[in-house]
């Protein structure tokens, strides 16, 4: 089964700080992987996404992610937040085999951008 | 549009109560879901619907029912439920659920349910 994994469960920076989440999955196949965003009160909402090809993908607002196989990791990265930035950030995770029916999330990393 | 559209958006209800939760898009998506998401937690599925038929159900407890009208609707009828169901219901959408590359799953901003 998959899961995922995602080491900070709080993160305070700064306005202009550069930021990096770290997202890790098991998986031995072919994966999918997205970052979703969650601001306060609002709905979940896509950043980005890799299915194949560049394995550095941008997203919006700014946002990039890097797919790296063989640390089985895809962390979102942005060089300069801002303090509309702060939200709760999800990693998740598909087969393509299986597709959203079994997409995984973890467990969300909670964003504090102080002005 | 590009909405997936919940209501209620608040919904407070004692434990013999029975209620529903609605779902709506018109994005002629086929696959629709169910999440269930306590507090500092991650979205958990509950349930997926694929051409309007229950593909998925994650052991979810028979007080949850899920019902898919038609390929725009989804409905979460609650009876009998417990404090600890207490949690954001969110529903979800895409196109086929069947993951190609420019499918996209669009989130709805959910049911804030209380169970008293």
């Amino acid at each position: 089964a998959q899961s995922v994994s995602q080491h900070n469960h709080h993160v305070i920076l700064s306005e202009a700080a550069s930021l990096e989440l770290g997202c890790n999955y098991s998986y031995g196949g072919t994966v999918n992987l997205f970052w979703y965003v969650q601001y306060p009160g609002q709905h979940l909402q896509l950043l980005l996404k890799y299915f194949s090809g560049d394995p550095l993908v941008k997203g919006i607002k700014g946002f990039e992610a890097e797919f790296i196989k063989s640390k089985f990791s895809f962390n979102l990265r942005k060089p300069s937040v801002q303090w509309s930035d702060t939200a709760e950030y999800f990693c998740a995770v598909m087969s393509p085999n299986t597709g959203f029916q079994k997409l995984v999330f973890g467990t969300g990393t909670r964003l504090l951008v102080s002005p | 549009d590009t909405e997936v559209t919940q209501t209620p958006k608040h919904l407070v209800m004692g434990m013999t109560n029975k209620k529903s939760l609605k779902c709506e898009q018109h994005m002629g998506h086929r696959a629709m879901y169910w999440y269930k998401q306590k507090a500092k937690k991650p979205p958990e599925l509950m349930f997926v619907y694929s051409y309007e038929k229950l593909s998925i159900n994650e052991s979810v407890p028979s007080r949850f029912s899920p019902e898919c009208p038609n390929s725009s609707l989804l409905n979460l009828h609650l009876h009998a439920l417990q404090p600890e169901d207490s949690a954001l219901y969110l529903c979800a959408s895409s196109q086929t659920g069947q993951g190609e590359a420019n499918e996209k799953l669009f989130f709805g901003s959910g049911t804030q349910l209380s169970v008293l």
